[in-house]
């Protein structure tokens, strides 16, 4: 009954490979999010979806394509994997009203070689 | 633009010491504040909140209390355990960007028997 899922918890491919990261809540919540956690371990917003739309693109470069087919699921597909991409990606998801706390997945380590 | 800093960890204390993180922001309106826990491996966790001036948030024997004087939100914990060795993030909410979430940097405490 895990409230936010993301798969796979571990991804290692090389550079130029385009891959996929899925995420998946069954809390009922309207609004989706990605971050990315670098080495450092800080967290930066990348994408914000509400019922499938779009709110949030922050300065991301175009190889990263999220992708709603519907309000649980919040899937994040990226072109031509480069060194720099490596880190741990969060799925996140909350209600839609102000202040509502974040609810995060487990995160995918993503490591580019 | 909005911006929260924490005290920089490591932060290595005995069980049973008191423990203080230092959380200071910088918002245009009236944000949220958040604290977030990350154990081992593991997404997110919210610990606690408070999402106006004075309000004072608690959970686990954690505590936080909103200070706009000072732009601040210390967490708080009289007595710490083994079991709460984690990465600890301050966060703010303006409330009006969709949910999105500033952190910190994050503080990695590390609690020794």
């Amino acid at each position: 009954d895990t409230a936010v899922s993301q798969t796979p918890k571990y991804l290692v491919t090389q550079m130029g490979n385009d891959k996929s990261i899925k995420c998946e809540q069954n809390l009922g919540h309207d609004t989706m999010y990605w971050y990315k956690q670098d080495s450092k371990k800080f967290l930066k917003i990348m994408f914000s979806y509400n019922n499938k739309e779009l709110i949030i693109n922050e300065t991301v470069p175009n190889r990263f394509s999220p992708k709603s087919p519907d309000k649980a699921h919040l899937n994040l597909h990226i072109n031509s994997l480069e060194l720099g991409d490596s880190a741990v990606y969060f799925c996140a998801s909350s209600q839609t009203r102000r202040h509502a706390p974040l609810h995060f997945g487990n995160g995918t380590r993503l490591t580019v070689t | 633009g909005d911006s929260v800093t924490q005290m920089e960890g490591p932060v290595t204390l005995s069980e049973e010491a008191f423990l203080t993180i230092n959380c200071t922001y910088t918002a245009t309106g009236y944000p949220s504040l958040f604290w977030y826990v990350q154990y081992p491996g593991e997404g997110l966790q919210l610990l606690l909140k408070a999402t106006k001036a004075d309000d004072k948030g608690s959970n686990k024997g954690f505590e936080a209390t909103y200070r706009k004087e000072t732009t601040s939100f210390h967490l708080e914990k009289g007595s710490v355990q083994v079991s709460d060795s984690a990465v600890y993030f301050c966060a703010l909410s303006e409330g009006n960007q969709g949910g999105k979430l500033i952190f910190g940097q994050g503080t990695e405490l590390s609690v020794k028997p």
